[in-house]
C-alpha cells in the first residue's frame, strides 16, 4: 500500500505568488515524523521542514510551512512569496517509529514563472 | 563542514559489467543510507547502516547488488552484472542517529547517476 501520495505530477506558480503543494500519508504508528525534500536539477536532495506526529503547532522554517492535519492524515507544503529558485522536484517523506526507514512519496515538480 | 561525498558522479556502463559506487558521509554520522531514486520517482532504501553493521538491507537485490561499510565510515555500493533496469540514480546519505529520537534529519549526497546500455 502506498504510505506516502503526492497527487500532483506538475505545479505551477508566479513569482512572488504562495503554493500549496499536496501530501497524505498512510501509517497505523501512533509515533512519526513527515519531511519534505527540495531536488532541484543537479540531483541533491535538501532538507526543507519536519513534523511530528505529536507536535501541537505547525511547522515553519522561513517561506516553508507544513500544514498539519492529522485526523485528515495530509501533510501539505506551502511556499510562501515564490522565488525562481524554488524550481524544482519536491519530496514528502515519512519516517515511523515501529522502523527507521524514511518513504518517499513520488514527487511533486515545482515550476515559478516570472 | 564538508556534506556527503558521492563519486562518481556519472557512469555509464554495458549490461553484464560490474560497477562500483563511493561514499563518504558526514564526520560524525554513524549511519549511512543507499537509495536508489529511478527516473520520475521518490529514492527508495536499498540499505541502511548503524556504523559497520547493515540492520536493514530487505530491499537490496542480494542476487546482484552487496554493500560493505568495514570500518563504519565510508561505504561502497556494487553491482555485478548491471543489467538495464539497474539505470537509476543511486543517493548515499547520513544521519546522526536513525529512528526518530528528536529527530533525524538525513543529509543527501548529490547522488551516482548510473546508465545501463
Amino acid at each position: 500500500a502506498q504510505k506516502i501520495t503526492q497527487t500532483q505530477p506538475g505545479m505551477f506558480v508566479q513569482e512572488k505568488e504562495a503554493v500549496t503543494l499536496d501530501c497524505t500519508y498512510d501509517t497505523s504508528d501512533p509515533s512519526y515524523g513527515l519531511f519534505w525534500y527540495k531536488q532541484p536539477s543537479s540531483g541533491e536532495m535538501i532538507f526543507l521542514i519536519y513534523q511530528g506526529s505529536y507536535d501541537q503547532q505547525n511547522a515553519t522554517e522561513g517561506r516553508y510551512s507544513l500544514n498539519f492535519q492529522k485526523a485528515r492524515k495530509s501533510a501539505n507544503l506551502v511556499i510562501s512569496a515564490s522565488q525562481l529558485g524554488d524550481s524544482a522536484m519536491y519530496f514528502c517523506a515519512m519516517i515511523e517509529t515501529s522502523g527507521s526507514r524514511l518513504t518517499f512519496g513520488e514527487g511533486t515538480q515545482l515550476t515559478v514563472n516570472p | 563542514e564538508a556534506g556527503v561525498v558521492q563519486s562518481p558522479r556519472y557512469k555509464i556502463i554495458e549490461k553484464k559489467q560490474p560497477v562500483a559506487f563511493w561514499c563518504n558521509p558526514i564526520s560524525g554520522h554513524n549511519t549511512l543510507y543507499w537509495y536508489r531514486q529511478n527516473l520520475g520517482q521518490g529514492p527508495e532504501l536499498l540499505i541502511r547502516y548503524e556504523n559497520e553493521e547493515a540492520v536493514d538491507d530487505s530491499q537490496l537485490p542480494k542476487d546482484r547488488f552487496s554493500a560493505e561499510r568495514l570500518k563504519g565510515v565510508d561505504s561502497t555500493l556494487k553491482i555485478q552484472p548491471a543489467e538495464l533496469g539497474d539505470s537509476a540514480v543511486y543517493l548515499c546519505a547520513s544521519s546522526l542517529a536513525a529512528g526518530l529520537a528528536g529527530y533525524n534529519e538525513q543529509f543527501f549526497g548529490p547522488g551516482t547517476r548510473l546508465t545501463v546500455l
